[in-house]
C-alpha cells in the first residue's frame, strides 16, 4: 500500500523568501504524485503533478517540486512566496496507471509572515 | 469542461438529526466519486469512494452512508449525527487511471451541536 508523510506540520516563512515543503512516500511500485492547495473553508486545489518523464514540474502560482525516486522524495518549492501563500498544502499518490484511490499527507500549514 | 457542485456550503444540525449531503458532477461520465472529512487542524480522512452506480465502498465504519443512485450523484448520508461527526466535507472526482488527479468540490461546513 502507498503512504504519504509530510515531516513539517507547520512552516512559517517571511515574505520574498524561498520555502521547501517536504514530501515522501512509500511505495514498491510506479506511482504518481500531486501536491494540493487548500485556503481557509475551500475545497483543494491542485498545484501540480507528477505522472513520468522530467522529475522536475512547475505548478501554478510560481510552485514546482522534483521527484526523486532514490529517496521518493517529492518536495514543494517556490523562490520567493507571498502573503497570498499563505494556505494548507498536502502532498497525495497513487498508483501509477490504475490508481482509483488517492492517499494523502496530513498537510503542512505554510504561514507567510510579512 | 467538467465541475463538481456540493451543497449546502455550511451546515448546523443537532445531535440525532439526519444528514444529507449531495455532490454533483457535470462535463464528465462514469467519474469515481469520494467523500472525505476533514476534522479541524486534522487532514483529509476517507469516508467512501464509488467507482460506479451503486458500489460503495466505505473506509471508516461509521454512523455515516453513501450512495451512488445516478452516475454524477453521490449522497452522503446519516440516520443520527453524533457531535463527532462535526467537520469539514469535501467531495471530489476522477477519471480513472490516477493520471487526472482529484477535482474538489468548494465543501459543506457541517456543525453539530
Amino acid at each position: 500500500a502507498q503512504s504519504v508523510t509530510q515531516l513539517d506540520s507547520q512552516v512559517p516563512v517571511f515574505e520574498e523568501a524561498p520555502v521547501e515543503l517536504r514530501c515522501n512516500y512509500s511505495s514498491s511500485v510506479s506511482v504518481y504524485l500531486f501536491w494540493y492547495v487548500q485556503y481557509p473553508n475551500q475545497g483543494l486545489q491542485l498545484l501540480l503533478k507528477y505522472l513520468s518523464g522530467s522529475t522536475l514540474v512547475k505548478g501554478i502560482n510560481g510552485f514546482e517540486a522534483e521527484f526523486n525516486k532514490s529517496q521518493t522524495s517529492f518536495h514543494l518549492r517556490k523562490p520567493s512566496v507571498h502573503i497570498s501563500d499563505t494556505a494548507e498544502y498536502f502532498c497525495a499518490v497513487t498508483l501509477g496507471g490504475t490508481g482509483n484511490q488517492f492517499y494523502f499527507g496530513t498537510g503542512t500549514s505554510l504561514t507567510v509572515i510579512p | 469542461s467538467q465541475t463538481i457542485h456540493q451543497w449546502p456550503a455550511t451546515l448546523v444540525q443537532p445531535v440525532g438529526s439526519p444528514l444529507s449531503l449531495e455532490c454533483t458532477v457535470e462535463g464528465t461520465s462514469n467519474p469515481n466519486l469520494y467523500w472525505y472529512r476533514q476534522a479541524a487542524g486534522r487532514g483529509l480522512q476517507l469516508l467512501f469512494y464509488s467507482v460506479g452506480i451503486g458500489q460503495i465502498s466505505s473506509e471508516v465504519p461509521q454512523n455515516l452512508s453513501a450512495s451512488r443512485p445516478q452516475d454524477r450523484q453521490f449522497i452522503l448520508s446519516s440516520k443520527k449525527l453524533l457531535l463527532s461527526d462535526s467537520g469539514f466535507y469535501l467531495c471530489a472526482w476522477t477519471r480513472g487511471g490516477g493520471d487526472y488527479g482529484y477535482t474538489f468540490g468548494s465543501g459543506t461546513r457541517l456543525t453539530v451541536v
